[in-house]
């Protein structure tokens, strides 16, 4: 299995530009979770799907951001508008439903907002 | 609320010693505890969990945790620690029951002297 794919893997955008970030879970995993990470807050979970569906964002950090999963292979994080304090790193990570629930983080997108 | 601490941002020590890097939880019920290690510009690997059972966790790379309850840390080691253990470790949890959502701990730079 190719784990956890996320893309693009960096992402320069300007201010005010929205930002599509994506990721393809591994196969048959029932969770989705999106994290963000910076030096200031560590990481934050930002919100998680159970089998397509948004269980919780509370996470999310104010409207400009929102996710999607129109299917049990693919997801989206959309910035809308960007501004440089949503500069981070974004992980995606997928999980079992069953057994032995630890979560498969994909590599990150690194987004900076200039 | 539900928490996990580290308490060390940064763990120096000597290749071939022994490392610990400390973790307490504050989970409600049954806690699932995990380990997770990132090397720079990757997301975090799955290194060892405890679910129930045998207190003394094994998991990748050599690396074992301790679980002890009524002192509720769950902290992670290593007899003899190898210059490629230098990353950032992340000490996560969550309870067996109700929302499948992790808590992380804030992360420590574990530095291996050669």
């Amino acid at each position: 299995d190719a784990g956890v794919i996320q893309s693009p893997r960096h992402e320069v955008t300007e201010m005010g530009q929205e930002v599509t970030l994506r990721c393809k879970p591994i196969s048959g995993h029932d969770y989705l979770f999106w994290y963000r990470q910076t030096m200031m807050r560590g990481l934050e979970l930002l919100i998680y799907f159970n089998n397509n569906v948004p269980i919780d964002d509370s996470g999310m950090p104010e409207d400009r951001f929102s996710a999607k999963m129109p299917n049990a292979s693919f997801s989206t994080l959309k910035i809308q508008p960007s501004e440089p304090r949503d500069s981070a790193v974004y992980f995606c990570a997928s999980s079992l439903i069953m057994g032995s629930n630890e979560q498969f983080f994909g590599p990150g997108t690194r987004l900076t907002v200039l | 609320a539900q928490s996990v601490a580290q308490p060390e941002d940064q763990v120096n020590v000597a290749e071939g010693n022994p490392l610990t890097v400390k973790c307490t939880y504050s989970v409600s019920g049954n806690p699932y505890l995990f380990w997770y290690v990132q090397y720079p510009n990757r997301g975090l690997q799955f290194l060892l969990k405890y679910i129930t059972g045998d207190n003394l966790v094994k998991g990748s790379y050599g690396f074992e945790a301790e679980f002890n309850k009524s002192q509720t840390s769950f902290h992670l080691k290593k007899p003899s620690a190898l210059v490629s253990d230098s990353a950032l470790y992340f000490c996560a949890g969550r309870d067996s029951g109700g929302t499948y959502k992790y808590i992380f701990g804030t992360g420590t730079r574990l530095k291996v002297l050669a």
